[in-house]
């Protein structure tokens, strides 16, 4: 049963590009939230999707954008990338919205962005 | 204020030492609360939930006290595996679902 994976793992981009990170949720999960975990930091929330819709913004601003699709799949995207955009882009699934999924919620092994 | 702090360390502690580690959240709607542990360039992991009973799970031990809003985890006899970053890690619930909030981890480095 596979766990959750990321695409790409590793990425280089330059300021002012925008990237696309993918998501696929565990087996069984229909929630995907996205964080941002900068070198030396805590994972920051990013928002979280349920039902192809945003649940949950973190403070981030609009450059970062999203999308769930029918299959559970989820996307972030990065508009305009900043230097301090760098950071490792973690994607975790869960089952539902209710308080048990914080229980059984699964990380994939990220996406590492670099911005040059 | 930071939501959920805890002391970065490192803590260098030698094989066989107990280690504690604690922390405090600000948002006393919470009501869930884990360790996670992080490998280095790894994604993080669920280690143990936290209940206001006090759980264990073999060498691990951890404790929450609601009143003073403070979350702890003790390891004892620790193993050189057991080096890594520990997060602390709050669940408020809204009407969206969870929102996990982590603090910046706590390393540990168990040495021979």
């Amino acid at each position: 049963d596979a766990g959750v994976t990321q695409s790409p793992t590793h990425l280089i981009k330059t300021r002012g590009q925008q990237v696309t990170l993918r998501c696929s949720p565990k087996s069984g999960h229909d929630t995907v939230s996205w964080y941002q975990q900068a070198l030396g930091q805590g994972p920051q929330f990013i928002f979280q999707y349920y039902e192809e819709e945003e649940r949950q913004r973190g403070n981030f601003p609009d450059r970062f954008s999203g999308h769930q699709f029918p299959n559970y799949s989820s996307e972030l995207n990065v508009n305009a990338l900043l230097l301090g955009d760098s950071a490792l882009y973690l994607c975790a699934s869960g089952p539902g919205t209710g308080p048990s999924g914080a229980n059984v919620l699964t990380f994939g092994a990220g996406s590492r962005l670099t911005v040059l | 204020r930071k939501e959920v702090e805890q002391d970065p360390g490192p803590f260098n502690v030698p094989e066989g030492a107990t280690v504690a580690f604690n922390c405090t959240y600000s948002n006393s709607a919470s009501q869930s609360f884990f360790w996670y542990r992080q490998d280095c360039r790894k994604e993080p992991k669920l280690l143990m939930s936290v209940y206001s009973s006090g759980n264990e799970d073999g060498r691990f031990t951890a404790q929450l006290n609601r009143a003073s809003q403070y979350i702890s985890l003790l390891i004892r006899d620790s193993k050189l595996s057991d080096s890594a970053t520990y997060l602390c890690v709050v669940n408020a619930l809204t009407g969206g679902g969870n929102k996990l909030t982590f603090g910046t981890g706590t390393q540990l480095k168990v040495e021979l």
